[in-house]
């Protein structure tokens, strides 16, 4: 059964720093996502991509957040100037044509710890 | 209002038994609904979308009612390997924006 994949699957950066979190979503699937989860808290939406740009984004996607599709596979979420709360597990989806009505498969996630 | 709550669990409950959880929504405009589960720290997995007329996938069988905005999952005949956090997730207006909500805690018991 086809999988989103994403890596790595833990990433410990100093606050202040860069991070880029990669997905490869599943193959034929046209929407991305990125969503988070604090630990012990519900998961969060985050932004949605179709097309080759951002079709919603939540009040969480700040300025410091980024998103892009570099090559016909990849899907990145950027984090830049990292703060100690962006500390989450960060969950990359992607679901098929038909957004509305489809369900959107996860990937396994990347552990992100901001020190 | 939340946008989709949940009851608040943990539900603990034998094996073989019947347990139903409920979700309620606040954005009458909601147009997609599903339940996934989430085990412990792991990503959350697709268990069924829930269709207007009521569906059933083997044990498990999801409702909808739009006029109480209101979802139900109910679980027959548990196992041990159904113990999970269950969420309820809804669409928010006709768009991809996923809301999720906070999850019901299922254990089985042996």
């Amino acid at each position: 059964e086809p999988e989103v994949t994403q890596t790595p699957s833990h990433q410990v950066t100093q606050m202040g720093q860069e991070v880029i979190l990669r997905c490869v979503p599943i193959s034929n699937h046209l929407y991305f996502y990125w969503y988070r989860q604090i630990l012990g808290q519900k998961v969060e939406f985050l932004v949605s991509f179709y097309n080759n740009e951002i079709s919603e984004k939540s009040e969480i996607f700040d300025d410091q957040f980024s998103v892009e599709r570099p090559d016909g596979s990849n899907f990145t979420l950027k984090i830049r100037s990292t703060k100690l709360e962006d500390s989450a597990m960060y969950f990359c989806a992607s679901s098929e044509p038909g957004p509305s009505n489809q369900p959107q498969h996860f990937g396994d996630g990347t552990r992100l710890s901001i020190l | 209002r939340k946008e989709v709550e949940q009851d608040p669990g943990p539900f603990n409950v034998p094996e073989g038994a019947t347990v139903a959880f409920n979700c309620t929504y606040s954005n009458s405009a909601s147009q997609s609904f599903f339940w996934y589960r989430q085990d412990c720290r792991k990503e959350p997995k697709l268990l069924m979308s829930v269709y207007s007329s009521g569906n059933e996938d083997g044990r498990f069988t999801a409702q909808l009612n739009r006029a109480s905005q209101y979802i139900s999952l109910l679980i027959r005949d548990s196992k041990l390997s159904d113990s999970a956090t269950y969420l309820c997730v809804v669409n928010r207006n006709y768009g991809q924006n996923f809301v999720f909500g906070p999850g019901t805690r299922l254990s089985v018991l042996p």
